[in-house]
């Protein structure tokens, strides 16, 4: 069936450091990907998208780019901060048929140091 | 503002007491959904609905119910609540199932 998987965390890194949370999907057609972010008692929010191979989306010095040869779309940012401290979903839609359902990886937490 | 809410955003209940948690969209979106979080596990579809009177269940459904009356309210309702559906729950709408989704901002709820 479909699924994303996450590299685990926590991810610790010190501010202006480069970040890099890996994501691979599997899935049947040709799904739409997304990177969505949770802060601290908040819901989920949209960070990123992309909905065919190839596409980068980007957002807020977010990168993530659809590689469908490896079939992964890892997320990048050259320089983080302090305030980017979250939980990072990676998901995917279903490509036809859509019901609408997002499949989820498990999450990944940033933690990022003064 | 356009946004997705939820009420309550804390309840704490005890085992086989039904309750209702309500969730309301102000973008005139077709497509609604729930999902419940639980660590480890990433967020998994309950229930979702492409529009008024149309519902249909998603991979965690049993123990839920939903309806879909009006364009902008989709409750989840669990009529017996047990333990284990303790979890983080969150509702989201879209234009359409194809498109992104708002998520509105969470519910937490603790079954005794």
């Amino acid at each position: 069936g479909n699924s994303v998987t996450q590299m685990e965390g926590p991810v610790t890194l010190s501010e202006e450091a480069f970040l890099t949370i890996n994501c691979t999907y599997t899935a049947t057609g040709y799904p739409s990907l997304f990177w969505y972010v949770q802060y601290p008692g908040e819901g989920l929010q949209l960070l990123l998208k992309a909905t065919k191979a190839d596409d980068k989306g980007s957002n807020k010095g977010f990168e993530a780019t659809y590689r469908k040869e490896t079939t992964s779309f890892h997320l990048e940012k050259g320089s983080v901060q302090v305030s980017d401290s979250a939980v990072y979903f990676c998901a995917l839609t279903h490509g036809s048929g859509n019901t609408g359902k997002l499949i989820f990886g498990q999450g990944t937490t940033l933690q990022v140091k003064p | 503002e356009a946004q997705v809410t939820q009420n309550p955003r804390y309840l704490i209940t005890v085992t086989g007491k039904k309750l209702t948690v309500t969730c309301s969209q102000n973008m005139n979106h077709e497509y609604m959904s729930w999902y419940r979080q639980d660590p480890g596990l990433g967020l998994r579809q309950i229930y979702y609905s492409m529009n008024v009177e149309v519902t249909d269940k998603g991979d965690v459904p049993e123990g839920y119910k939903v309806s879909r009356k009006e364009k902008r309210n989709f409750p989840l309702i669990l009529e017996s609540p047990s333990p284990n559906q303790t979890s983080l729950y969150f509702c989201a709408s879209s234009v359409t199932g194809a498109y992104e989704q708002f998520f509105g901002p969470g519910t937490r709820l603790t079954v005794l």
